[in-house]
C-alpha cells in the first residue's frame, strides 16, 4: 500500500467512448504525475501537476485531458482513443517536484477496442 | 539526457546477495542516480538514490564508482519478494522539470 490509489484497476473502452481515470493520494503531496507504460517500452511521463498547476505536458495527444481539482486528486479524461493507447496508466505523487522519492499507484490497465 | 545501461535480466538464489549493475558513462556532475523497482502487477517503488557517496537504507545499498560512470544496487539477502524489474535512472538537478528518464531495467529472477 503506497498511499496512492487508482481507479478503476482495469478498463475496456471502445474508440468512441469517453472515460476517466482517477487517482487519489492523502500523503500531503503537492506534485502529481501521469505516466504511460506500454508493453516493451519504458515508462513515459505524460503530465505533471505541481500545487494543482500543470507544469508539464510531454507532447501528449489532446485525446488525453488531465484535471487536478485539488492537491489530493488527479484525473485523466479519455476520449476517442486508439487501440495503440492500450497500456498501463500509472499515477504517482511526491512531496514536491524536487524530491527524490515518488509514490506510485498500482495503475489502470486500459484496453481500447 | 544522460542514459543508463543495464543487463536485461539476472538470476539469483534466494537468501543470497544480489548485485545489480548500471553503467552511466555520460553522467554529469549534477546527475543523481536513482533506483526504482517494479514488482509484478504493481507500480514502481522507490528504492534508493545517491550522488557520489555510497548509500544505505532499509531496502538496499547503492555503491557508486569513484568516477561515477557506474553504480551497483546491492540487495543483501534476496527473497522471493524481491523478484521485480529494477530501474537505474539519472536525474539532472539542473533540470527544473526534475524528470526521470526511464529505461528498460533489469528483470531480477529469484530462484528458491
Amino acid at each position: 500500500e503506497t498511499g496512492v490509489t487508482q481507479t478503476p484497476r482495469h478498463l475496456v473502452m471502445g474508440m468512441t467512448n469517453k472515460k476517466s481515470l482517477k487517482c487519489e493520494q492523502h500523503l500531503g503531496h503537492n506534485a502529481m504525475y501521469w505516466y504511460k507504460q506500454s508493453a516493451k517500452k519504458p515508462l513515459e511521463l505524460m503530465f505533471v501537476y505541481n500545487f494543482k498547476e500543470q507544469t508539464e505536458n510531454n507532447s501528449v495527444p489532446s485525446r488525453f485531458s488531465p484535471e487536478c481539482p485539488n492537491s489530493s486528486h488527479l484525473f485523466l479524461h479519455l476520449h476517442t482513443l486508439q487501440p495503440e493507447d492500450s497500456a498501463l496508466y500509472l499515477c504517482a505523487s511526491s512531496r514536491d517536484r524536487a524530491v527524490f522519492e515518488a509514490f506510485f499507484g498500482q495503475g489502470t490497465r486500459l484496453t481500447v477496442v | 539526457d544522460a542514459k543508463t545501461t543495464q543487463p536485461n535480466s539476472m538470476e539469483s538464489n534466494e537468501e543470497e546477495p544480489v548485485h545489480l549493475p548500471c553503467n552511466h558513462s555520460t553522467i554529469s556532475g549534477t546527475d543523481y542516480i536513482h533506483w526504482y523497482r517494479q514488482l509484478p502487477s504493481q507500480g514502481p517503488e522507490y528504492v534508493i538514490h545517491g550522488l557520489t557517496s555510497n548509500v544505505n537504507n532499509r531496502m538496499a545499498s547503492l555503491a557508486i564508482a569513484e568516477d561515477r560512470k557506474s553504480s551497483t544496487l546491492i540487495l543483501h539477502r534476496a527473497t522471493l519478494r524481491d523478484a521485480a524489474v529494477y530501474y537505474c535512472i539519472l536525474r539532472d538537478e539542473r533540470d527544473s522539470n526534475y524528470q526521470l528518464i526511464w529505461g528498460a531495467g533489469t528483470k531480477l529472477i529469484i530462484k528458491p
